[in-house]
């Protein structure tokens, strides 16, 4: 059974940081792509960022590039997103989430993200 | 701002059948991703591809494509269908994942 857990949230006052973690079971990590998808409160879905297999590629949403870091462990099938000069717009939900997966053939394209752990809540506020 | 636009309310009588749409340019060349998330709850991928159901997803849930819209369409809505519905593709520049606006479904 595919299970992707996080911890790491709570608490922060405006410009400190956190660490943010997900622990996958159920599946070779290290064949996915992973991602971190936030939700304010009472917003909708935001992909934050998502990294490949081996890490050599990465993609940030341009409000937290410079601010935020993506990284994973294979070898303790984790992954991890590391925050900086937090602010209070980053207040969410985090969640972790395997994928994109993708599928690109001749006429078609796509892509989805299969699992998503059940989250873990960031608070930025003084 | 998402690329990916959707109808923010929708109703449907229970057991009738609802379609919910996603509007953008790059779902003329590629399909949605669809993820149903319920109060306090994680999203549920729903519908993948031009139309494929995750194991466990009930064959009342259904995928189209036409144009530069997406659809996923509940046949037979249920009382445990009434959750957000969001979107999901890759922009037209195919460097970013965006999800749509969301569409609160009400059964």
């Amino acid at each position: 059974e595919v299970q992707l857990v996080e911890s790491g949230g709570g608490l922060v006052q405006p410009g400190g940081s956190l660490r943010l973690s997900c622990a996958a079971s159920g599946f070779n990590f290290n064949e996915f792509w992973m991602s971190w998808v936030r939700q304010a409160p009472g917003k909708g879905l935001e992909l934050v960022a998502s990294m490949m297999q081996d890490g050599t590629e990465k993609y940030y949403v341009d409000s937290v590039r410079g601010r935020f870091t993506i990284s994973r462990d294979n070898a303790k099938n984790s992954l991890y997103l590391q925050m900086n000069s937090l602010r209070a717009e980053d207040t969410a939900v985090y969640y972790c989430a395997r994928g994109p997966l993708g599928v690109v053939v001749i006429t078609t394209a796509y892509w989805y993200y299969d699992f998503w752990g059940r989250g873990t809540l960031v608070a930025v506020s003084s | 701002s998402s690329e990916l636009t959707q109808d923010p309310d929708v109703s449907v009588a229970l057991g009738q059948t609802v379609r919910i749409t996603c509007q953008g340019d790059s779902l003329s060349t590629k399909y949605a991703s669809w993820y149903q998330q319920k109060p306090g709850q994680a999203p549920v991928l729903v519908i993948y591809g031009k139309n494929n159901r995750p194991s466990g997803i009930p064959d009342r849930f259904s995928g189209s494509s036409s144009g530069n819209t997406g659809s996923l369409t509940i046949t037979g809505a249920q009382a445990e269908d009434e959750a957000d519905y969001y979107c999901n593709s890759r922009d037209t520049s195919g460097n970013h994942h965006a999800f749509g606006t969301g569409t609160k479904v009400t059964v």
